[in-house]
């Protein structure tokens, strides 16, 4: 199995809303990414979670808030989002060792009025 | 200057048509280099890493050119199926976190 899943394929929440996001894999990958992909650009890292533990933040604003409830699991907390923070939203796995070789989902695409 | 740069295009390409993109990055002490490809509102996926010796894969040539500082795609005898998005990714050089480029957008027409 070489699927990366996420849930759900397309948000659409306000301002005010408290959503998350949700990506699964079955690869016995241990590292796990958030990316945010807008039209025509590179994805862009959000955070990187390594044997469950976060070890990349990229500077992220906390109304974004990952977590990682075990090694096949990966959540995106959403809080107080803007309409700017619209855009594609990728899950990706890997091997610790091949962070090269990144499996993706097929993202979420999040819609913020 | 960015870390890793590509043409965005488009490349507009008749089938059959050969195609090439390059990449250029800026750490020279860049140590791995791949490609990967993204469809339309699809997720990317890795193409092919590309080796210090060049690699060939079906119509698809990786090289590098690590004293330019750059790596290329060669796409041979287009199918309308090649047309997508190729984005550059360099890792190493500080971080084991690839760095994506921006992408180059291939379509190729009938």
């Amino acid at each position: 199995d070489t699927e990366v899943t996420q849930t759900p394929k397309h948000l659409v929440m306000g301002m005010t809303n408290k959503k998350s996001l949700k990506c699964e894999q079955h690869m016995g990958h241990r590292a796990m990414y958030w990316y945010k992909q807008k039209a025509k650009k590179p994805p862009e890292l959000m955070f990187v979670y390594s044997y469950e533990k976060l070890s990349i933040n990229e500077s992220v604003p906390s109304r974004f808030s990952p977590e990682c409830p075990n090694s096949s699991l990966l959540n995106l907390h959403l809080h107080a989002l803007q309409p700017e923070d619209s855009a594609l939203y990728l899950c990706a796995s890997s091997q610790v060792s091949r962070a090269h070789e990144q499996y993706f989902g097929p993202g979420t695409r999040l819609t913020v009025t | 200057r960015k870390e890793v740069e590509q043409d965005p295009g488009p490349f507009n390409v008749p089938e059959g048509a050969t195609v090439a993109f390059n990449c250029t990055y800026s750490n020279s002490a860049s140590q791995s280099f791949f490609w990967y490809r993204q469809d339309c509102r699809k997720e990317p996926k890795l193409l092919m890493s590309v080796y210090s010796s060049g690699n060939e894969d079906g119509r698809f040539t990786a090289q590098l050119n690590r004293a330019s500082q750059y790596i290329s795609l060669l796409i041979r005898d287009s199918k309308l199926s090649d047309s997508a998005t190729y984005l550059c990714v360099v890792k190493g050089g500080g971080s084991y976190i690839p760095t994506f480029g921006r992408g180059t957008s291939l379509i190729v027409h009938p």
